[in-house]
């Protein structure tokens, strides 16, 4: 039973130019929602997180939305860079307890 | 950012013999510790969970007497691989989290090839 579903496993974008991944969730007792960004053999690196009781948090380049009733959440980076080019996997938990995470989503982003 | 470190960062063994990974937490304490596998061009599984002076708890499939965690204090975890075959072979990482703290902090990762 996945509750933390990556639809899309990979996507492309041109340098500059907006990258929108997205993350969709079954569990509605879901509290905080976390991005990770993770690179060939290395550990996943913590991006930018929301709590449920916001719609939209923003980190320089990164901008991460909420849509409770649709159960949806989308990472904006603008502008992508080459080196924005990582597996980015999406995450819910509930209360702190454990971490629920997405299949991932591999960015490519080209010059 | 919170630092985890993971030792070693990679290892070549023969079937048979036991592996120790470490997992520490570098500035700050870690309460609870994770530990995951990942195989190439897939997802992180979760095995188990370790809470600092406890038992770990392990995700369903995994053999509790195959990978030994040891979560002794508030730095440090370890994975035991023991009688580690070929299949065994993987990438495996810890994450780290303390109390009050949604967000867990990852390791860089441990590379396990069993020959």
């Amino acid at each position: 039973d996945q509750q933390v579903k990556q639809n899309s496993p990979s996507l492309s974008v041109q340098e500059g130019r907006i990258s929108i991944l997205n993350c969709d969730y079954t569990n509605s007792m879901f509290d905080y929602f976390l991005w990770y960004k993770k690179y060939p053999a290395e550990g996943p690196t913590f991006l930018i997180s929301i709590s449920s009781i916001k719609d939209k948090n923003e980190d320089g380049r990164f901008t991460v939305f909420l849509n409770k009733s649709a159960k949806h959440l989308s990472l904006h980076i603008v502008p992508s860079q080459p080196g924005d080019s990582a597996v980015y996997f999406c995450a819910a938990t509930t209360g702190g307890f454990k971490t629920i995470f997405g299949a991932g989503t591999r960015l490519f982003v080209k010059a | 950012g919170a630092v985890v470190s993971q030792h070693p960062s990679w290892v070549i063994c023969k079937s048979g013999t036991s592996v120790k990974i470490e997992c520490r937490s570098l500035d700050f304490q870690a309460t609870t510790m994770f530990w995951y596998r990942q195989f190439p061009k897939q997802s992180l599984m979760l095995m188990a969970t370790s809470n600092e002076g406890s038992k770990a708890t392990y995700e369903q499939g995994v053999e509790k007497d195959k990978f030994l965690i040891n979560h002794a204090s508030l730095t440090l975890s370890t994975l035991t691989v023991t009688s580690a075959h070929p299949e065994d072979s993987s990438f495996y990482i810890c994450s780290a989290r303390n109390t009050g703290m949604e967000t867990q902090y990852f390791g860089p990762g441990t590379r396990l090839l069993v020959l």
